[in-house]
């Protein structure tokens, strides 16, 4: 089945600093790539995601990159506030199950100081 | 209003005690999921549900019984809860094409 991995599993960046976040897959059939972001005490919640028929999302300050050949993508956070601090999570689609089944990366912390 | 909501938000429970958590959403999503959450093991799929009446196991299904009578509701319970299980619980809903939204969570403690 699917495994992904994500790193580094601690980040810490000065304010305006740009973050990034790294995750590799297992399965190349695998199609959708979404990046949560959990603040304290809630739930995750989708900020950006990419379909494996491109290369690249942006979405203000965030942006997603794909590469289908090495089995990666990336979580890119530009010109970072104190409010981007959290934890963020990278998933892709669980292998040989029908619907919209997630595993999740193992998640990073990222602390961005003013 | 519209979104998915869990109850109760924090639950004490005793050991061998049976309990269960709900789950509710308004967006009439099909898919539901009911995941867990540890330091160390980020989020795992317990149990998911495709429709009313369908469900399968995901990743970490011992212990726990799910059910779908309506498409809105989609309780999990723990039969006879260890300190195991012991953790943060999240539902999640679909409306497919795998975008998930998720509930605020309940933080369930074994003693």
């Amino acid at each position: 089945g699917e495994n992904v991995e994500q790193h580094p599993s601690t980040l810490s960046v000065q304010e305006g600093d740009s973050a990034v976040i790294k995750c590799t897959y297992s399965d190349s059939a695998s199609n959708y790539f979404p990046w949560y972001k959990q603040e304290l005490g809630k739930g995750p919640q989708l900020i950006i995601d990419i379909r494996s028929n491109v290369g690249e999302k942006k979405d203000q300050r965030i942006a997603v990159t794909l590469n289908k050949t090495a089995k990666h993508f990336s979580l890119h956070i530009t010109e970072t506030q104190p409010e981007d601090s959290a934890v963020y999570f990278c998933a892709a689609p669980r292998a040989n199950q029908a619907g919209t089944a997630l595993i999740f990366g193992k998640g990073t912390t990222l602390s961005v100081s003013s | 209003d519209a979104g998915i909501t869990q109850s109760p938000r924090y639950k004490i429970t005793e050991t061998g005690r049976q309990v269960t958590l709900m789950c509710h959403q308004t967006w009439s999503h099909s898919y539901m999921f009911w995941y867990r959450q540890d330091l160390g093991h980020g989020l795992r799929l317990i149990y998911y549900s495709a429709a009313a009446d369908i469900t399968d196991k995901g990743e970490v299904p011992d212990g726990y019984v799910v059910s779908r009578s309506k498409t809105e509701n989609f309780p999990l319970t723990l039969e006879s809860a260890t300190r195991s299980q012991t953790s943060v619980y999240f539902c999640a809903s679909s409306p497919g094409l795998n975008e998930q939204y998720f509930g605020p969570g309940t933080r369930l403690t074994v003693t």
